[in-house]
C-alpha cells in the first residue's frame, strides 16, 4: 500500500525561525509530489516537484525532491505568523485518475 | 484568480437524514474530486468524476453516497442516509486534466456535524 509520512507532526517556532518540514513516500512507479498549505479550509496547493534536486521556490518558502531517499523538504524562512498552518504533502495514486494520496500534515504554529 | 465554491459552509443534520453538498468547479475544468477530512485525521480521497460518470471511487464511497452534475455547472455529493461517523469537512476540488502534473484545487469545504 503507498504510503506518505510526515514530520514532525507538530512544530513550534517563533517568528524569525527557520523550519523544515520532511516528508517521505512509498509509491508504486512515483510520479510527482505536491505540497499543500491548509489554514482553516482549504488545501491551497504550494509545489509540484517531480525531479530530484531542483529546487522550487516561492518566497520563503522552497522545497527540494531526493527521489533516490524517495523524501521531500519544504522550508520556510523567516516565518511569520501567517505561515502557521497544516502542511500537507501529497503524490497521487498509481493506476487509476491520479487522485491525490495525503499524509497526516505537519501542523506549524509561529508565536510571535 | 478562478476558484471552487462549495455550499453550505456549515451543515448540521439529524442521523438517518440525507444532505446534498454543493460545488461549483473551476469553469474550464473538466475532473471534479470530493475528499473528506474528519477532525483531526488526513484527506481522504472519496470519488472523482469526469464526463458525466464516476472515474474512480474509494471504499468509503459506499452506497450511501452519490454524485451528480445536474447542469453545467454545479457538482453535488449526496449523503442519503447520514450516520454520525459522517461527520467531517467535505472538500470538493478541480482540475484541468487527470495528469500526474496538475495540481488539484480545492474548494473552502463544508462541515458536515451529523447528530
Amino acid at each position: 500500500e503507498d504510503k506518505v509520512v510526515q514530520s514532525p507532526l507538530s512544530l513550534v517556532v517563533h517568528e524569525g525561525d527557520t523550519v523544515t518540514l520532511n516528508c517521505s513516500y512509498e509509491v508504486t512507479n512515483f510520479r510527482s509530489l505536491l505540497w499543500y498549505k491548509q489554514e482553516k479550509k482549504a488545501p491551497t496547493f504550494l509545489f509540484m516537484l517531480t525531479s530530484s534536486g531542483i529546487e522550487k521556490k516561492s518566497g520563503r518558502l522552497s522545497s527540494i525532491l531526493d527521489k533516490k531517499e524517495l523524501f521531500s523538504i519544504l522550508n520556510i524562512t523567516a516565518t511569520q505568523t501567517g505561515d502557521s498552518a497544516i502542511y500537507l504533502c501529497a503524490v497521487p495514486e498509481y493506476g487509476g485518475a491520479n487522485n491525490l494520496f495525503f499524509g497526516t500534515g505537519t501542523r506549524l504554529t509561529v508565536i510571535p | 484568480e478562478p476558484e471552487v465554491t462549495q455550499t453550505p459552509s456549515h451543515q448540521v443534520t439529524q442521523m438517518g437524514q440525507e444532505v446534498i453538498l454543493r460545488c461549483v468547479p473551476i469553469s474550464n475544468h473538466l475532473y471534479f474530486y470530493w475528499y473528506r477530512q474528519i477532525l483531526g485525521q488526513k484527506v481522504e480521497f472519496l470519488v472523482s468524476f469526469y464526463n458525466n460518470e464516476i472515474s474512480e471511487k474509494s471504499e468509503i464511497f459506499d452506497d450511501q453516497f452519490s454524485v451528480e452534475r445536474p447542469d453545467g455547472s454545479n457538482f453535488t455529493l449526496k449523503i442519503r442516509s447520514t450516520k454520525l461517523e459522517d461527520s467531517a469537512m467535505y472538500f470538493c476540488a478541480s482540475r484541468m486534466t487527470d495528469t500526474y502534473n496538475s495540481p488539484l484545487h480545492f474548494g473552502n469545504g463544508t462541515r458536515l456535524t451529523v447528530t
